[in-house]
């Protein structure tokens, strides 16, 4: 257990609002990573952070933001959410001097 | 950019039974990490096993090993002995050993394993 928390777990929303996910850690770690889950795609990265404010693209940033003003919480906010962003979202970290992985739990959102 | 390919949506296997599954990718780096992930149908990502490319040595961890082949671009998973808790959908992924702010985990699409009783 890497101490990472997704909240909310489960969302529905409606095409054009705004919805933000939140992942928070408890141990500290500087590498932080959004990834979307899609059938026939396995997980793809979104945006990461590598430390407080310092953010980059992943390869499906379009229609994504991120922020990160506390080391223990990374948020992803779809700005107008699209029925193209029904997907299910997973957070993870990367200690440092460490090339693995952990993931949390994962969120499940429908845009409809 | 690199590519990871699982050329099996799914596979299936006995209880007790052994089975493998197959993973190629594509990258002009010579330093890389490989992993294993599985996914049960909790949907939580646990790593199953990770090898780093410059050891030639396969990496196992108790009944699942891998037999990688670095010329071949190969990264094949060993499940021995499959149970029941093992089905799940199983993910391969790559990272650069030369990313120093990113470290950004590249997927396969996955392989469905099913383990019949």
């Amino acid at each position: 257990d890497a101490g990472i928390t997704q909240s909310p777990r489960h969302k529905v929303t409606e095409t054009g609002t705004p919805v933000t996910l939140r992942c928070h850690q408890t141990e500290n770690h500087r590498y932080m990573y959004w990834y979307r889950q899609d059938p026939g795609h396995g997980l793809r990265l979104i945006h990461y952070s590598y430390g407080v404010k310092d953010t980059d693209k992943g390869e499906v940033s379009d229609g994504y933001s991120v922020s990160r003003s506390k080391t223990e919480d990374f948020l992803l906010t779809l700005e107008s959410a699209t029925s193209s962003q029904t997907s299910v979202y997973f957070c993870a970290i990367s200690p440092v001097y460490q090339e693995t992985q952990y993931f949390g739990p994962g969120t499940r959102l429908l845009v409809l | 950019a690199q590519t990871v390919t699982q050329s099996q949506p799914e596979m299936s296997v006995q209880e007790a039974e052994t089975v493998t599954l197959s993973c190629t990718y594509d990258t002009s780096e010579s330093d890389y990490y490989l992993f294993w992930y599985k996914q049960p149908p909790s949907r939580q990502m646990i790593l199953v096993i990770r090898q780093e490319a410059y050891k030639q040595q396969n990496a196992t961890e108790n009944r699942f090993s891998v037999n990688f082949q670095k010329a071949a671009k190969s990264f094949s998973l060993k499940i021995s002995d499959s149970q029941l808790g093992d089905a799940a959908m199983y993910f391969c992924a790559y990272r650069s050993a030369y990313e120093t702010s990113g470290s950004r985990l590249t997927f396969g699409e996955g392989t469905q394993l099913t383990v019949n009783p």
